[in-house]
């Protein structure tokens, strides 16, 4: 079962102007939300998270809304730069069933490209 | 100087063989991870281990076992390699078990033909 989801597998933006990448999620138990940035050939990098009783985030020109009533979140990247050009993850957090840890269930990313 | 590192970069055998990729991290962390990513993109937990503990082992086919000589390397050893293990294969680190910003490596492309 799809815990996080990222329904749009591509997204163009021009340079200049703003980028919304949207994740829905089903699990209301998610602690964190986490917002992941990847090029190709190299490995996933954290770019911004969003505790679950926060409903917004601000990071330079990046910021994550949370919506926790439509189990919804955001990211704003404003403005848009041609090195955002990459696939972006949502990532949720949750303790696991024994509470000796935590667990990150990504959603299948979104590809920006800004041009 | 890399933080966490995958060997080899790119693999690819034969149905049936026995394969392991390495990883190692330099940045002190207590815990480390092994992910795989399908054909259909989604990146998912395999195993968590934190100072040389087992302490994520999601559903995964026995014919995987990670091991872990010390907290800074998490090798991941694949038995009767099979087409479905086709895949990309990202170890991360995290600085304790409870940290939510996890630092991946650059993955290592499994192709078993």
């Amino acid at each position: 079962d799809q815990q996080v989801k990222q329904n749009s597998p591509s997204l163009s933006v021009q340079e200049g102007r703003i980028s919304i990448l949207n994740c829905d999620y089903t699990n209301s138990m998610f602690d964190y939300f986490l917002w992941y940035k990847k090029y190709p050939a190299e490995g996933p990098t954290f770019l911004i998270s969003i505790s679950s009783i926060k409903d917004k985030n601000e990071d330079g020109r990046f910021t994550v809304f949370l919506n926790k009533s439509a189990k919804h979140l955001s990211l704003h990247i404003v403005p848009s730069q041609p090195g955002d050009s990459a696939v972006y993850f949502c990532a949720a957090l949750s303790l696991n069933s024994g509470g000796s840890n935590y667990k990150l269930t990504f959603g299948k990313g979104t590809l920006l490209t800004v041009n | 100087d890399t933080a966490v590192s995958q060997t080899p970069k790119y693999l690819v055998t034969q149905m049936g063989n026995d394969k392991s990729i390495k990883c190692e991290q330099n940045l002190g962390h207590d815990t480390m991870y092994w992910y795989k990513q399908d054909s259909k993109k989604f990146l998912k937990i395999m195993f968590s281990y934190n100072n040389k503990e087992l302490i994520i082992n999601e559903t995964v086919p026995n014919r995987f076992s990670p091991k872990s000589p010390d907290k800074a390397h998490l090798n991941l050893h694949i038995n009767s390699l099979e087409l479905g293990d086709s895949a990309v294969y990202f170890c991360a680190s995290s600085q304790y078990k409870f940290s939510y910003e996890q630092y991946f490596g650059p993955g290592t492309r499994l192709t078993v033909t």
